[in-house]
């Protein structure tokens, strides 16, 4: 029931967009997006809630589609501090236990 | 500098030793967590307690026994561990144990090596 990120890793040039999904096989009630820089803590980024709704954090956005069971995460004029691995995470469904997806090694370069 | 504090960050250790990691937060979080972290890969969740009271044990070996003394700490108690237990431990706060609508604050882990 491990949610499925695509692309595994990615790198771009500063300035450059990324999109990142995370897609299941199970029905979502909702859907985080954490970044984890090599030997930091993950750090939470936003929740999105089944509704089709839209979250922005700096030049960081998200959307969830609940009928498709995918999220989507948009790094747009990407910076260096991009830089790091982002996780979707959800809940098993029913059981509050907690699950993260694949992960996706995003590199910035300058 | 994160909200969630844990100690040690580093700790090597005999397979026959007992020793115990801890995990301190002040935000008034009622639950607690405790995950597992490989190398490139996601972390993967062990326990986690709500309202002091532990909730949920993803069938984790018996070497591993957490405690939650008040609702502000957490330990991990470690014994007799296994080389491939040797990951990065992190531990993690949130509002309460619904995970489905809050964010988890995560402290930036304790680097386990087992000999």
């Amino acid at each position: 029931q491990q949610p499925v990120q695509s692309p595994q890793a990615v790198i771009l040039r500063e300035g450059e967009d990324a999109v990142i999904n995370c897609s299941s096989s199970k029905a979502l009630y909702s859907v985080h997006w954490y970044r984890q820089k090599h030997g930091e803590a993950p750090v939470f980024l936003m929740i999105l809630l089944k509704g089709g709704e839209q979250k922005g954090h700096e030049k960081i956005s998200a959307s969830f589609n609940e009928k498709k069971q995918q999220s989507s995460l948009y790094l747009t004029a990407s910076q260096l501090s991009y830089s790091g691995t982002y996780f979707c995470g959800t809940e098993k469904t029913g059981t509050y236990k907690y699950i993260f997806g694949t992960g996706t090694r995003l590199k910035v370069l300058a | 500098d994160t909200e969630v504090t844990q100690t040690p960050k580093h700790l090597v250790m005999g397979m026959t030793n007992k020793k115990s990691l801890k995990c301190e937060q002040h935000m008034g979080h009622r639950a607690m967590y405790w995950y597992k972290q490989k190398a490139k890969k996601p972390p993967e969740l062990m326990f986690v307690y709500s309202y002091e009271k532990l909730s949920i044990n993803e069938s984790v070996p018996s070497r591993f026994s957490p405690e939650c003394p008040n609702s502000s700490l957490l330990n991990l108690h470690l014994h007799a561990l296994q080389p491939e237990d040797s990951a990065l431990y992190l531990c993690a706060s949130s509002q309460d144990g619904d995970t489905r609508n809050q964010p988890q604050h995560f402290g930036d882990g304790t680097r386990l090596s087992i000999l």
